[in-house]
């Protein structure tokens, strides 16, 4: 069962946070969290382990909170190379294979 | 280093033509994937393969075959071609489920 992402958009100033949701209603092994531009391919962020620390890479960071089976990126000081559209990815069991969500498409303008 | 590479990139066939979609990686990885990209729907998984000879469905494998006889290619196959499978095609490795999946640039099938 798919994830589901919010918002499904929104649009930034050069500068301005930005928080992305991802829920599950099954429990959560990890969380993985990818980007993807027009017309390329997805590229990986950071995955957060069931029982892991949260996660960092430059100006985002993401938490996986295991109880309410939700995890968040966050997206400080959002810079222009930040639009794209964000995916989140679950893996609720058997570590073989990840379901993504439908994403969510952020724009910083400047 | 190619990483994952797909061929075609693009493609146009008729309906009831079938083909087949190549992915090759260079990692020594042993976990593979096929998606399909729709606007609005996401990544949707086809089907995966956990090593050399085996395969296993996602989430949406009907219409579509796979084969991993060799560790490093994936193919997946449309036999016999339907509108509905017009789509961006995304192949992806990893060396595990939980680790990292690195996606190949994608293949565009356009069934008319």
């Amino acid at each position: 069962q798919q994830p589901v992402q919010s918002p499904q958009a929104v649009i930034l100033r050069e500068g301005e946070d930005a928080v992305i949701n991802c829920s599950s209603s099954k429990a959560l092994y990890s969380v993985h969290w990818y980007r993807q531009k027009h017309g390329e391919a997805p590229v990986f962020l950071m995955i957060l382990l069931k029982g892991g620390e949260q996660k960092g890479h430059e100006k985002i960071s993401a938490s996986f909170n295991e109880k309410k089976q939700q995890s968040s990126l966050y997206l400080t000081a959002s810079q222009l190379s930040y639009s794209g559209t964000y995916f989140c990815g679950t893996e609720t069991g058997g570590y073989q294979k990840v379901t993504f969500g439908i994403g969510t498409k952020l724009q910083v303008i400047p | 280093n190619a990483g994952v590479t797909q061929t075609p990139k693009f493609r146009v066939l008729k309906t009831g033509q079938s083909m087949t979609l190549l992915c090759a990686q260079d990692m020594n990885h042993e976990y593979m994937y096929w998606y399909r990209q729709d606007p609005g729907m996401g990544l949707r998984l086809i089907h995966y393969s956990v090593g050399e000879g085996t395969t296993a469905k996602g989430e949406v494998p009907d219409g579509y075959n796979v084969s991993r006889l060799k560790k490093q290619n994936f193919l997946l196959g449309l036999e016999s071609a339907a509108p509905s499978q017009t789509s961006v095609y995304f192949c992806a490795s990893s060396h595990g489920g939980n680790q990292p999946q690195h996606f190949g640039d994608g293949t565009r099938l356009s069934i008319l």
